[in-house]
């Protein structure tokens, strides 16, 4: 079955630090993988797209097809990494399979 | 570009009324998909619609819940005979037609956070 797995419900790190949030995806075809992000108040968006290959805010994401993992990552957080992040795998065309989602906590 | 626009934001319902929930994509998007959030959970795909067509309805209950999305004016997501267990945030999306190497790229509205007492 297709599932995609957050399995931190939240992460809070200081402020420099590095961050890492978990990904993990059961699918069995060629998985397209992306990271949505919420911050306070505001609607949520999409971050990155495993197939562009590009970093956002400071984030990369690396699609391991051998550990079946998509984790985010940033080298140095910032207060305004605070929110919260969604890991989603397309199932079709247009069908996106979300995790539970992580809010991540930058400490000053 | 005024984004994917929801209203009510906020909406209570009473056990057995009826909910409608409304999504205005962005101009120029002519594909709409509604999720449902329940606490603690990821998003939940339900249905997909394009102009005056549900493309797939899979993630729909099959009682009690029916979309639309007519050829003038906004998707409508309806809720009849609510129950406490519909209480959750509602999420509609839009996409324009898909591109190559751009599919999937979804713009979220703010959301309906729907009560029922």
């Amino acid at each position: 079955a297709q599932r995609v797995t957050q399995p931190e419900k939240l992460l809070s790190v200081f402020k420099g630090a590095p961050v890492e949030l978990k990904c993990n995806y059961s699918y069995s075809g060629s998985p397209e993988l992306f990271w949505y992000v919420q911050y306070s108040r505001q609607r949520l968006q999409l971050l990155l797209r495993h197939i562009s290959r590009e970093s956002i805010k400071g984030f990369t994401a690396d699609l391991n097809k051998g550990e079946t993992s998509f984790h985010l990552k940033k080298p140095f957080a910032q207060e305004e990494d605070s929110a919260m992040y969604y890991c989603a795998l397309s199932h079709s065309n247009y069908q996106l399979i979300w995790g539970a989602g992580t809010k991540l906590i930058i400490k000053p | 570009n005024a984004g994917v626009m929801q209203n009510p934001r906020h909406l209570v319902r009473r056990r057995g009324q009826e909910a409608r929930l409304r999504c205005s994509p962005m101009k120029g998007h002519s594909h709409v998909y509604w999720y449902r959030q329940l606490p603690e959970e990821g998003l939940k795909f339900m249905v997909y619609l394009q102009k005056e067509n549900i493309i797939d309805e899979s993630g729909m209950p099959k009682e009690r819940f029916s979309a639309e999305f007519p050829k003038e004016g906004p998707s409508i997501l309806r809720i009849q005979q609510v129950v406490r267990g519909d209480s959750a945030a509602y999420f509609c999306a839009s996409s324009p037609t898909f591109a190559s190497g751009r599919r999937n790229e979804q713009f979220f509205g703010p959301g309906t956070r729907l009560t029922v007492l």
